[in-house]
């Protein structure tokens, strides 16, 4: 069964460092998000690509966050500089695009960031 | 603003009973609607959905209702058993645009022997 891969699955970094994660969605999705989950909440939506664009990116915090989709397959999403409050899940996501409301979302098993 | 949020933080059941998590949400806008189930250290995996066209729906152990004139979703899971144990989020959607996804706050279903 396909599924949507991510690396690293954990991650520990000192503030102001920088990190990146990287997520492989299933194969022909056309749409990919990356959400943060705080433990104990609900997943938030950072970014969403349909192919290599971004069609929203209206929580992502842009003066440390970037996310990049060359190639409109693979993605991957930096935080630089790496803050206390960056302490996270990164769970990325990705679902084919037929334009039908019900295209379900697939996520990846997170990578788990902590900053010291 | 919009939210989905869940009445229960955290439900107990015994093995073999039924169990029920509701889910309140407030945009009446809302056309579809998702449970997904959280284990520990992994991803939300998709459970069911349901279109707002809809009161009910099935699947294998699972049933979703709603009800869109309290705004209100809630997920029955028949013979619980302990893989059931994890937490279970409500989400809903937004047709309008790239079908955006907002999760509610999570409960935590715990399946004692």
């Amino acid at each position: 069964e396909a599924e949507v891969a991510q690396s690293p699955r954990y991650k520990i970094t000192e503030k102001s460092q920088a990190v990146a994660f990287w997520c492989d969605p299933i194969s022909g999705h056309a749409t990919l998000y990356w959400y943060r989950q705080i433990l104990g909440q609900g997943p938030e939506l950072l970014v969403q690509f349909q192919d290599e664009s971004v069609v929203d990116d209206s929580q992502l915090p842009k003066d440390r966050f970037s996310a990049e989709r060359l190639k409109g397959v693979d993605s991957t999403l930096k935080i630089q500089p790496a803050e206390l409050g960056d302490s996270a899940m990164y769970l990325c996501a990705s679902s084919p695009w037929s334009g039908g409301l019900t295209d379900t979302q697939y996520f990846g098993p997170g990578t788990r960031l902590t900053v010291l | 603003g919009e939210s989905v949020g869940l009445h229960l933080p955290t439900l107990s059941v015994q093995e073999g009973d039924n169990s029920i998590i509701n889910c309140a949400y407030s945009n009446s806008a809302s056309d579809y609607f998702i449970w997904y189930k959280q284990e520990s250290g992994k991803g939300p995996q998709f459970i069911i959905d349901i279109r707002s066209n809809m009161d009910k729906r099935q699947g294998q152990r699972v049933t979703v209702l709603l009800n869109k004139t309290v705004k209100h979703l809630s997920l029955q899971i028949a013979a619980t058993q302990p893989g059931d144990s994890a937490v279970y989020f409500c989400a809903e959607m937004f047709s309008g645009g790239y079908n955006k996804l907002i999760f509610g706050a999570g409960t935590r279903l715990a399946v004692h022997p």
